[in-house]
């Protein structure tokens, strides 16, 4: 298996600009995590899907954020319009399931984006 | 809400071992993961411990009590491609959502 999948790997932008991560996750997997990462606040979870629908938004910073996820194989995180302090890395994960208590509610991190906004 | 406690960093030698401690104080409880993230990279799974006691892969162990919030990952037979974070995070409960809240992470750095 690949693994998740994630691009751009690095992005370098512009204030204002719209930004759009991309997430393929492992084939299979019914969750797909979207996380922030940086030094001051850690790894965040910024949203999750189960089945392609959104679950948990509760994260997301606020309205300039989107996340969509319109088939099993793919989803995006828009950022629009984007501002300095947006600035981290930002992972996706999935996990074949969530409320057993197997394992299988590992989740397996892609390689991530590093955005930065000037 | 969730809050996780480690610590920043630690500093090793080659071939010893080092325990990474971690306590948690939750709304709810549903299992706790260990990562590890070299820098620059994603996560990786190291474990998982839902229930009290020891559990062991390889030249890593960790541990889980939870009447005391308390967890630790041990290292032994420290390789110098053992220099990383590590990340303790805790799923919350069904009601919560099963999130994963994360720790910090406690930087490891092994010396020869």
């Amino acid at each position: 298996d690949a693994g998740v999948i994630q691009s751009p790997r690095h992005e370098v932008t512009e204030m204002g600009q719209e930004v759009t991560l991309r997430c393929k996750p492992i084939s299979g997997h019914d969750y797909l995590f979207w996380y922030r990462q940086t030094m001051m606040r850690g790894l965040e979870l910024l949203i999750y899907f189960n089945n392609n629908v959104p679950i948990d938004d509760s994260g997301m910073p606020e309205d300039r954020f989107s996340a969509k996820m319109p088939n099993a194989s793919f989803s995006t995180l828009k950022i629009q319009p984007s501002e300095p302090r947006d600035s981290a890395v930002y992972f996706c994960a999935s996990s074949l399931s969530l409320h057993t208590r197997t394992g299988q509610e590992t989740q397996y991190f892609g390689p991530g984006t590093r955005l930065l906004v000037l | 809400g969730q809050n996780i406690d480690q610590p920043t960093e630690m500093t090793a030698t080659e071939g010893a071992i080092v325990q990474i401690n971690c306590t948690y104080q939750t709304s709810g409880f549903n299992g706790l993961f260990w990562y590890q993230q070299h820098a620059g990279e994603a996560p990786t799974f190291l474990s998982y411990n839902v229930l009290d006691g020891l559990e062991e892969k390889g030249r890593f162990s960790s541990f889980l009590s939870r009447s005391k919030g308390y967890s630790y990952l041990l290292l032994k037979e420290l390789q110098m491609k053992d220099s990383a974070s590590y990340l303790c995070a805790v799923r919350g409960s069904k009601a919560a959502g099963n999130k994963l809240t994360f720790g910090g992470g406690t930087r490891v750095l092994v010396k020869p």
